[in-house]
């Protein structure tokens, strides 16, 4: 069974210190994994992999993938009030007759105290 | 402004009747997806479409239906079949197959 298993569940940090956000996953026909912000309502595409060891950045925010391992990383550094949220990793992978699709963890929810 | 859009924002429905959850997008985007999200879970694919006049069941299609008869609508009817309709519902589309998914802002359904 397709599995993506995120860690921490939550996480309460103070403004200023710098997270991970871990991912992992099984599934087979990987194609790519992506990371997705929720604030309140509808999730906002972050970044999406596919090629190991290459890291994506965008601003504070930082991503690697490591398909070997089957893992992914989400880092923010400097944190800020503004990076509350709830981080959601989602991989997709092929369906063997249509297409491909995503399966997401069940995400981490990150507080960021003054 | 080029996006999607859902509505209902709030939806209210007694047991044993049907609704049904628009969404639209003007993005020109060839796959559409409906996930439910509930509290403290993840996002469930309910039902997807790559193409216009095709669909398939995701992992929890039971008690839900779909169309999708233009490119830019895909619209989700949750039936008295489905046991516990109570739930976030998130619809997005996606330019290619393989590309990033970008979603509406929700439909918050409660059944009283």
């Amino acid at each position: 069974e397709d599995k993506v298993v995120q860690s921490p569940l939550s996480l309460v940090v103070h403004e200023g210190d710098t997270v991970t956000l871990n991912c992992s996953y099984e599934v087979t026909n990987f194609r790519s994994l992506l990371w997705y912000k929720q604030e309140k309502k509808a999730p906002t595409f972050l970044f999406m992999l596919t090629s190991s060891g290459i890291e994506k950045k965008s601003g504070r925010l930082s991503s690697i993938l490591d398909k070997k391992e089957l893992f992914s990383i989400l880092n923010i550094t400097a944190t800020q009030t503004g990076d509350s949220a709830i981080y959601l990793c989602a991989v997709r992978f092929l369906m063997e007759t249509s297409g491909s699709r995503l399966t997401f963890g069940e995400g981490t929810q990150l507080t960021v105290n003054p | 402004d080029g996006g999607i859009t859902q509505s209902p924002k709030y939806l209210f429905r007694k047991e044993g009747q049907n609704v049904t959850l628009s969404c639209e997008q003007n993005l020109n985007h060839d796959a559409m997806y409906w996930y439910r999200q509930d509290p403290g879970q993840g996002l469930r694919l309910i039902y997807y479409s790559q193409i216009v006049n095709d669909f398939q069941k995701g992992d929890i299609a039971e008690g839900y239906s779909v169309s999708r008869e233009k490119k830019e609508s895909f619209p989700l009817t949750v039936t008295s079949a489905q046991k516990n309709p109570t739930a976030f519902y998130l619809c997005a589309s996606s330019r290619e197959r393989e590309g990033p998914q970008f979603f509406g802002p929700g439909t918050r359904l409660t059944v009283l």
